[in-house]
Protein backbone atom coordinates (compact mmCIF):
# COMPACT_ATOMS: atom_id res chain seq x y z
CA UNK A 1 0.00 0.00 0.00
CA UNK A 2 1.13 3.47 -0.47
CA UNK A 3 1.85 5.41 1.99
CA UNK A 4 3.47 9.33 2.60
CA UNK A 5 3.78 10.31 6.31
CA UNK A 6 4.76 13.65 6.87
CA UNK A 7 6.73 15.00 10.28
CA UNK A 8 8.34 17.77 11.93
CA UNK A 9 5.57 20.11 11.98
CA UNK A 10 6.22 22.17 15.40
CA UNK A 11 4.82 25.39 17.03
CA UNK A 12 8.19 28.05 16.85
CA UNK A 13 8.88 31.88 17.15
CA UNK A 14 8.56 33.83 14.05
CA UNK A 15 12.28 33.98 12.13
CA UNK A 16 12.47 30.46 13.45
CA UNK A 17 13.44 27.40 11.21
CA UNK A 18 12.12 24.21 11.01
CA UNK A 19 12.68 20.82 9.06
CA UNK A 20 9.61 18.95 7.74
CA UNK A 21 10.43 15.17 6.62
CA UNK A 22 8.38 13.03 4.35
CA UNK A 23 8.99 9.39 4.54
CA UNK A 24 7.10 7.49 1.54
CA UNK A 25 6.56 3.36 1.56
CA UNK A 26 4.68 1.12 -0.96
CA UNK A 27 6.90 2.80 -3.72
CA UNK A 28 10.13 4.17 -4.73
CA UNK A 29 10.13 8.31 -4.49
CA UNK A 30 12.97 7.63 -7.04
CA UNK A 31 11.00 7.55 -10.11
CA UNK A 32 8.56 10.45 -9.06
CA UNK A 33 8.67 14.26 -8.92
CA UNK A 34 7.81 15.35 -5.63
CA UNK A 35 6.09 18.42 -4.06
CA UNK A 36 4.74 20.22 -0.90
CA UNK A 37 1.22 21.74 -0.33
CA UNK A 38 -0.34 23.57 2.58
CA UNK A 39 -3.37 24.24 4.00
CA UNK A 40 -3.77 27.35 6.39
CA UNK A 41 -6.24 27.24 8.64
CA UNK A 42 -9.47 27.92 7.16
CA UNK A 43 -7.90 28.48 3.62
CA UNK A 44 -7.21 26.90 0.40
CA UNK A 45 -4.88 24.71 -0.78
CA UNK A 46 -1.35 26.01 -1.61
CA UNK A 47 1.14 24.74 -3.70
CA UNK A 48 4.16 25.39 -2.10
CA UNK A 49 7.33 23.83 -3.47
CA UNK A 50 8.74 20.96 -6.27
CA UNK A 51 11.81 18.46 -6.92
CA UNK A 52 12.41 17.03 -9.81
CA UNK A 53 13.12 13.05 -9.70
CA UNK A 54 17.26 13.24 -9.13
CA UNK A 55 17.20 16.61 -7.03
CA UNK A 56 18.65 18.64 -9.75
CA UNK A 57 15.75 21.24 -10.38
CA UNK A 58 13.74 22.83 -7.66
CA UNK A 59 10.99 25.25 -7.73
CA UNK A 60 9.08 27.46 -5.22
CA UNK A 61 5.75 29.40 -4.78
CA UNK A 62 6.68 33.30 -4.53
CA UNK A 63 5.52 33.42 -0.98
CA UNK A 64 8.41 31.11 0.35
CA UNK A 65 11.12 31.56 -2.28
CA UNK A 66 14.49 32.49 -0.57
CA UNK A 67 13.38 31.16 2.97
CA UNK A 68 12.33 27.43 2.17
CA UNK A 69 14.40 24.72 0.47
CA UNK A 70 13.31 21.64 -0.86
CA UNK A 71 15.64 18.41 -0.86
CA UNK A 72 15.53 14.61 -1.39
CA UNK A 73 17.37 11.64 -0.11
CA UNK A 74 16.09 8.38 -2.82
CA UNK A 75 18.27 6.08 -0.32
CA UNK A 76 15.32 6.90 2.24
CA UNK A 77 12.85 7.46 0.47
CA UNK A 78 12.32 10.91 2.10
CA UNK A 79 11.67 14.17 0.80
CA UNK A 80 12.97 17.21 2.86
CA UNK A 81 11.66 20.74 3.50
CA UNK A 82 13.93 23.56 5.41
CA UNK A 83 12.00 26.41 6.28
CA UNK A 84 13.82 29.63 7.29
CA UNK A 85 12.84 32.97 8.48
CA UNK A 86 9.42 31.65 9.44
CA UNK A 87 6.52 33.86 9.59
CA UNK A 88 3.14 33.97 11.05
CA UNK A 89 1.33 33.14 7.69
CA UNK A 90 3.77 29.94 7.23
CA UNK A 91 1.20 28.70 9.71
CA UNK A 92 -0.63 25.48 8.58
CA UNK A 93 -0.94 22.08 7.59
CA UNK A 94 1.80 20.76 5.27
CA UNK A 95 1.81 17.99 2.87
CA UNK A 96 3.55 15.82 1.08
CA UNK A 97 2.69 14.85 -2.70
CA UNK A 98 3.89 12.05 -4.65
CA UNK A 99 4.24 12.42 -8.22
CA UNK A 100 3.90 16.19 -7.80
CA UNK A 101 -0.49 15.65 -7.47
CA UNK A 102 -1.05 12.48 -5.40
CA UNK A 103 -1.72 13.76 -1.72
CA UNK A 104 -1.44 10.83 0.28
CA UNK A 105 -0.67 11.84 3.90
CA UNK A 106 -2.30 13.32 6.82
CA UNK A 107 -0.25 16.76 7.43
CA UNK A 108 1.98 17.66 9.79
CA UNK A 109 1.44 21.48 11.62
CA UNK A 110 3.44 24.22 11.27
CA UNK A 111 2.80 27.47 13.98
CA UNK A 112 4.60 30.01 13.95
CA UNK A 113 3.60 32.43 17.25
CA UNK A 114 5.21 33.81 19.81
CA UNK B 1 1.88 32.24 -13.37
CA UNK B 2 -1.25 30.24 -14.19
CA UNK B 3 -4.41 31.03 -12.32
CA UNK B 4 -7.13 28.79 -11.31
CA UNK B 5 -10.48 29.81 -11.16
CA UNK B 6 -13.63 27.56 -9.75
CA UNK B 7 -17.36 27.94 -10.48
CA UNK B 8 -19.41 27.93 -8.59
CA UNK B 9 -17.82 29.30 -5.49
CA UNK B 10 -20.15 26.94 -3.46
CA UNK B 11 -23.58 24.46 -3.90
CA UNK B 12 -26.39 23.18 -2.57
CA UNK B 13 -27.71 19.99 -3.41
CA UNK B 14 -29.39 17.22 -3.00
CA UNK B 15 -28.99 13.14 -2.50
CA UNK B 16 -29.31 11.80 -6.05
CA UNK B 17 -28.62 14.86 -7.84
CA UNK B 18 -25.88 15.61 -10.56
CA UNK B 19 -23.41 18.14 -9.86
CA UNK B 20 -20.73 19.99 -12.23
CA UNK B 21 -17.94 22.20 -11.01
CA UNK B 22 -15.90 24.61 -13.69
CA UNK B 23 -12.35 25.20 -13.02
CA UNK B 24 -10.75 27.25 -15.23
CA UNK B 25 -6.72 27.98 -16.35
CA UNK B 26 -5.75 31.41 -17.05
CA UNK B 27 -4.17 29.87 -19.98
CA UNK B 28 -3.99 26.29 -21.84
CA UNK B 29 -2.43 23.49 -19.90
CA UNK B 30 -3.24 20.40 -22.12
CA UNK B 31 -4.56 17.93 -20.09
CA UNK B 32 -2.26 18.88 -16.73
CA UNK B 33 -5.42 19.20 -14.15
CA UNK B 34 -6.39 17.36 -10.90
CA UNK B 35 -9.13 17.70 -8.91
CA UNK B 36 -9.07 16.46 -5.00
CA UNK B 37 -11.76 16.08 -2.24
CA UNK B 38 -10.99 17.46 0.97
CA UNK B 39 -13.71 16.84 3.99
CA UNK B 40 -13.81 19.13 7.51
CA UNK B 41 -10.72 18.40 9.64
CA UNK B 42 -9.11 15.55 7.49
CA UNK B 43 -6.25 15.81 4.66
CA UNK B 44 -7.52 16.56 0.95
CA UNK B 45 -7.81 13.53 -1.03
CA UNK B 46 -6.27 13.14 -4.70
CA UNK B 47 -10.07 11.89 -7.15
CA UNK B 48 -8.63 12.55 -10.69
CA UNK B 49 -5.67 13.11 -12.27
CA UNK B 50 -4.67 14.12 -16.27
CA UNK B 51 -8.22 15.62 -16.35
CA UNK B 52 -10.01 12.33 -16.44
CA UNK B 53 -8.10 9.65 -14.73
CA UNK B 54 -9.97 7.91 -11.61
CA UNK B 55 -7.22 7.39 -8.56
CA UNK B 56 -8.18 3.81 -7.62
CA UNK B 57 -10.76 3.56 -5.17
CA UNK B 58 -12.71 6.59 -6.51
CA UNK B 59 -15.94 5.82 -7.12
CA UNK B 60 -17.19 5.95 -10.87
CA UNK B 61 -19.96 8.32 -10.24
CA UNK B 62 -17.59 10.81 -10.67
CA UNK B 63 -15.61 12.15 -13.69
CA UNK B 64 -13.60 14.67 -15.48
CA UNK B 65 -13.56 15.88 -18.71
CA UNK B 66 -12.21 19.47 -20.08
CA UNK B 67 -8.94 20.80 -22.29
CA UNK B 68 -6.83 23.74 -22.43
CA UNK B 69 -7.95 25.93 -20.03
CA UNK B 70 -11.82 24.78 -19.05
CA UNK B 71 -12.52 21.90 -17.08
CA UNK B 72 -14.99 19.96 -15.52
CA UNK B 73 -15.59 17.88 -11.88
CA UNK B 74 -18.95 16.07 -12.19
CA UNK B 75 -20.38 13.45 -9.91
CA UNK B 76 -23.83 11.88 -11.32
CA UNK B 77 -25.65 11.14 -8.43
CA UNK B 78 -24.73 12.86 -5.04
CA UNK B 79 -24.15 10.62 -2.38
CA UNK B 80 -24.00 11.67 1.54
CA UNK B 81 -20.18 11.25 1.56
CA UNK B 82 -19.81 13.40 -1.12
CA UNK B 83 -20.15 16.64 1.00
CA UNK B 84 -17.13 18.08 0.87
CA UNK B 85 -14.90 21.26 -0.62
CA UNK B 86 -13.47 20.30 -4.32
CA UNK B 87 -10.19 22.15 -5.08
CA UNK B 88 -8.68 21.73 -8.92
CA UNK B 89 -4.82 21.94 -9.42
CA UNK B 90 -2.72 22.63 -12.80
CA UNK B 91 0.64 20.78 -12.57
CA UNK B 92 1.39 21.77 -16.33
CA UNK B 93 4.05 24.49 -15.02
CA UNK B 94 5.86 25.77 -12.22
CA UNK B 95 4.33 26.94 -9.65
CA UNK B 96 1.68 24.42 -9.74
CA UNK B 97 -1.44 26.75 -8.50
CA UNK B 98 -5.04 25.41 -6.93
CA UNK B 99 -8.27 27.02 -7.53
CA UNK B 100 -9.84 28.28 -4.88
CA UNK B 101 -12.34 25.65 -3.91
CA UNK B 102 -15.97 24.83 -4.21
CA UNK B 103 -18.26 23.98 -0.69
CA UNK B 104 -20.65 21.30 -1.67
CA UNK B 105 -23.26 21.13 1.06
CA UNK B 106 -26.43 19.91 1.68
CA UNK B 107 -29.66 21.33 0.47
Amino acid sequence: EVQMLESGGDLVQPGGSLRLSCGASGFSISSYAMSWVRQAPGKGLEWVSGISDTGQSTYYADSVKGRFTISRDNSKNTVYLRMDSLRADDTAVYYCAQDRIFLRGQGTLVTVSS
Amino acid sequence: DIQMTQSPSSLSASVGDRVTITCRASQGISKYLAWFQQKPGKAPKSLIYATSGLLYGVPARFSGSGSGAEFTLTISSLQPEDFATYYCQQYHSYPFTFGPGTKVDLK
